[in-house]
């Protein structure tokens, strides 16, 4: 089955900086990449997403990239801002051992701290 | 427009006890997920059902019941809970099959304490 691997699992920047947080996976087979956002107390929240056909893809502050050869993808959040602390998650697609049906395969988490 | 609801949203219990996770959606969504997240491991697929009355297990099933009578509606169970299961559990939904880009929309979670 599908195996994704996140770093950092905490990650500290000071306000304004970028932050970037990376995912690794194994199935070459796996074509969405989708990055969700967590927020204490709450439910996690799709930010963004990215399909294997595309290399990169942007949205005001945050932007994803994917390397289909080398298997890994990345968030980019740039002048980061305090609402922009949370965990977020990275995931790629997979086929559940059923065969019923494909989902998705999360990683660990990245816990981003944003300094003021 | 409600989403997802998930009751209740804390519960304590004993080891040994029945317990059931309430899960409901507005969307008519075909799919369902119940994830568990724990510190250290991220969130884990307990199950899934892509269909009323269709389930299958995810990565980590054991101690779980789960059924779907109704498409709105999937319920976990945890038949005697046990402190391993002590965790924070997201009931998910979306519209088809998420790998094809779909997005799973979360719940807010029901946390739960095994004691």
């Amino acid at each position: 089955g599908e195996n994704v691997e996140q770093h950092p699992s905490t990650l500290s920047v000071q306000e304004g900086d970028s932050a970037v947080i990376k995912c690794t996976y194994s199935d070459s087979a796996s074509n969405y990449f989708p990055w969700y956002k967590q927020e204490l107390g709450k439910g996690p929240q799709l930010i963004i997403d990215i399909r294997s056909n595309v290399g990169e893809k942007k949205d005001q502050r945050i932007a994803v990239t994917l390397n289909k050869t080398a298997k890994h993808f990345s968030l980019h959040i740039t002048e980061t801002q305090p609402e922009d602390s949370a965990v977020y998650f990275c995931a790629a697609s997979t086929m559940y051992s059923g065969g019923g049906a494909d989902g998705l395969t999360f990683g660990k988490g990245t816990h981003l701290i944003i300094q003021p | 427009d409600a989403g997802i609801t998930q009751s209740p949203r804390y519960k304590i219990t004993e080891t040994g006890r029945q317990v059931t996770l309430m899960c409901h959606q507005t969307w008519s969504h075909s799919y369902m997920f119940w994830y568990r997240q724990d510190l250290g491991h991220g969130l884990r697929l307990i199950y899934y059902s892509a269909a009323a009355d269709i389930t299958d297990k995810g990565e980590v099933p054991d101690g779980y019941v789960v059924s779907r009578s109704k498409t709105e509606n999937f319920p976990l169970t945890l038949e005697s809970a046990t402190r391993s299961q002590t965790s924070v559990y997201f009931c998910a939904s979306s519209e088809f099959t998420t790998g094809s880009g779909n997005t799973i929309y979360f719940g807010e979670g029901s946390w739960l304490t095994v004691v």
